[in-house]
């Protein structure tokens, strides 16, 4: 398996709704990146997880709280959002370690609107 | 983190070679050069990465040049399938984690 799954592909949710964007992966990777794009302009990083460890967190507001309950999964859980957090929000995986050169590989992203 | 500057936008006709160029001045000396592109409505794709010497593979060859400042993306045969946009992206990979940090870009069309 060398792919990196999202669920669900579109989400609508109300500014008062809380709701959780899931990413899997069986690469063995350790590594795993949630990324937010806007319409036109190149992905954000948003935070980086290292063996199922919050290891940078890019000054992402606290509505947006990230989750790594196995290697294999990452949650990203919303609550109270705004309508300018609508955007396609990507996962990735990659090796990690000290030396790691691999590539990235990137989900096909969930397009989140808040209405 | 090092910055890398690329053409906003390039054209290329079907079926021949397209060079997409990526300066990378200030790059240090454990950067990998990666290349990633993203098709309309899908995740980027990794394409191809290198530190010192030339790469190739199924999707594109890497040309970097003798003192790390500049890297080209090389497809060989350009056809309607590769209009993306293509990153040029430096990732360090000192310490425990790293991160994959997106410039803007070349978006490429590709035309009959």
């Amino acid at each position: 398996d060398t792919e990196v799954t999202q669920t669900p592909k579109h989400l609508v949710m109300g500014m008062t709704n809380k709701k959780s964007l899931k990413c899997e992966q069986h690469m063995g990777h350790r590594a795993m990146y949630w990324y937010k794009q806007k319409a036109k302009k190149p992905p954000e990083l948003m935070f980086v997880y290292s063996y199922e460890k919050l290891s940078i967190n890019e000054s992402v507001p606290s509505r947006f709280s990230p989750e790594c309950p196995n290697s294999s999964l990452l949650n990203l859980h919303l609550h109270a959002l705004q309508p300018e957090d609508s955007a396609l929000y990507l996962c990735a995986s990659s090796q990690e370690g000290q030396g790691a050169i691999s590539g990235y590989t990137f989900g096909s992203g969930t397009r989140l609107t808040v209405v | 983190d090092a910055k890398t500057t690329q053409p906003n936008s390039m054209e290329s006709n079907e079926e021949e070679p397209v060079h997409l160029p990526c300066n990378h001045s200030t790059i240090s000396g454990t950067d990998y050069i990666h290349w990633y592109r993203q098709l309309p409505s899908q995740g980027p794709e990794y394409v191809i990465h290198g530190l010192t010497s030339n790469v190739n593979n199924r999707m594109a060859s890497l040309a970097i040049a003798e003192d790390r400042k500049s890297s080209t993306l090389i497809l060989h045969r350009a056809t309607l399938r590769d209009a993306a946009v293509y990153y040029c992206i430096l990732r360090d990979t000192t310490g425990t984690a790293s991160k994959l940090t997106f410039g803007t870009g070349t978006r490429l069309q590709v035309t009959l």
